[in-house]
This record gives structure tokens, C-alpha cells and sequence, in this order.
């Protein structure tokens, strides 16, 4: 079993939908991460969390320490959010390597 | 751009040939790492620079593989004997270091051995 689960896998939605994509780890963490990434490879930081919740845009994350699961929401998507989003999390004692999930693809159609 | 830069950003060699990648962090941050990402897979953690010191190797860092940061600065992966199973996304990050801090990713160099 991968130390970070991600779910779902693929995501397709209407533009304007409200999307949620989740995250559960088995590990103690010090932060915990979510990324995007677009077609080609680069990889781009959208929230660093240990507690709580935080907004930027319309992207929200919360995150839950004593339930060990992390949700990235996305209000009124839109098409140019279509990417694969990826959640990452560094171990407690870890040097700040990150430990990944396999990421979630998501497609939102005009 | 002040950001992480790889060179090159795609690379299609024969196998059984020597590659080289280079990552330049962004200036001021003193940890670097490199993950290989594989087709509809995360990425997964090689290898880890606090300044010029190796200080982490994951096992997927094979003896063909090797790493180096001279000067604290740029960093190189080399992977000798290249095989068809080396193909993937080699991806490198900086961090400042201090505490729990954000990481920064580069653009990746997207390696094919044929």
C-alpha cells in the first residue's frame, strides 16, 4: 500500500462545477503539499499546509492531522484547470524529501 | 526568471550511452532534490543536496547513477549505461532549507532511451 493515496484516479467535469480531490496517508507529517502539474512536466507549488485550512483563489485546502487525509477543492472550475494534481507529503524526521501520490487527473470541459 | 531551471528540458538517447542533466536552484536556497517520475506515476524521491553534501540516496539510485553538487549551487545527475528503463521525467527541486519550507520544482528534462 503507497504511504500517500489519492483519489479519485481521473476526473472529468463541466466548467463552473465545484471539485474535490482527496488525499489519505499513512505517515506522520511535518506539511504536507499540494502541486500541479501540466502537460510537459513542470511542477507547480499551490499549497504547503500542516494544520487547518488555506485559500487562494478558488482553490481551497483543509487538512485533517488526527484523521491523516488532506482534500484540494476547486469552486467554478474552468477548462485551464485541467491538469494532474498531486499530493505530497514530508515524513516527520525526514530531511525534506517528499513522499508522492500518483496524482489526479482532472479534465474540466467547456 | 529567478525560478529552477533544467537543461535540457528532453533528451532521446540509445541505450547503453552516458547522459547528463543539469538543475540550477534558485540562489539562495541552500536544498536540492531529485525525483524521476514514470509514466501515470508520482514522482519519487533519488537523491538530496544540502549545499555541495549528498546528505540522502534513495536505493532506486543505482550504481549508474551519480550525483554531484560542486559548488553548492548547480547540480548535474549523470546516468552511465543508459536502459530502456531509465526513461522517465527527472524532475529537480530547492528548498531554502530552514524549518518547513516550501519547495520549488523545475520543468523537468523528459529522458527517452530507445
Amino acid at each position: 500500500k503507497n504511504e500517500v493515496e489519492q483519489s479519485p484516479q481521473n476526473l472529468t467535469a463541466q466548467e463552473g462545477e465545484f471539485i474535490t480531490i482527496n488525499c489519505s496517508y499513512s505517515v506522520g507529517i511535518s506539511a504536507l503539499h499540494w502541486l500541479q502539474q501540466h502537460p510537459g512536466g513542470g511542477i507547480v507549488s499551490l499549497f504547503m499546509l500542516s494544520s487547518g485550512k488555506k485559500k487562494h483563489g478558488r482553490l481551497i485546502a483543509t487538512i485533517n492531522i488526527q484523521e491523516k487525509h488532506s482534500s484540494l477543492h476547486i469552486t467554478a472550475s474552468h477548462p485551464r484547470d485541467s491538469a494532474v494534481y498531486i499530493c505530497a507529503v514530508r515524513s516527520i524526521g525526514s530531511q525534506g524529501n517528499l513522499i508522492f501520490g500518483k496524482g489526479t487527473k482532472l479534465s474540466v470541459k467547456p | 526568471d529567478t525560478g529552477v531551471s533544467q537543461d535540457p528540458r528532453h533528451k532521446i538517447t540509445k541505450r547503453g550511452q552516458n547522459v547528463t542533466f543539469r538543475c540550477d536552484p534558485i540562489s539562495e536556497h541552500n536544498r536540492l532534490y531529485w525525483y524521476r517520475q514514470t509514466l501515470g506515476q508520482g514522482p519519487e524521491f533519488l537523491t538530496y543536496f544540502q549545499n555541495e553534501a549528498q546528505l540522502e540516496k534513495s536505493r532506486l539510485l543505482s550504481d549508474r547513477f551519480s550525483a554531484e553538487r560542486p559548488k553548492g549551487s548547480f547540480s548535474t545527475l549523470e546516468i552511465q549505461r543508459t536502459e530502456q528503463g531509465d526513461s522517465a521525467m527527472y524532475l529537480c527541486a530547492s528548498s531554502l532549507g530552514r524549518g518547513n519550507t516550501e519547495a520549488f520544482f523545475g520543468q523537468g528534462t523528459r529522458l527517452t532511451v530507445v
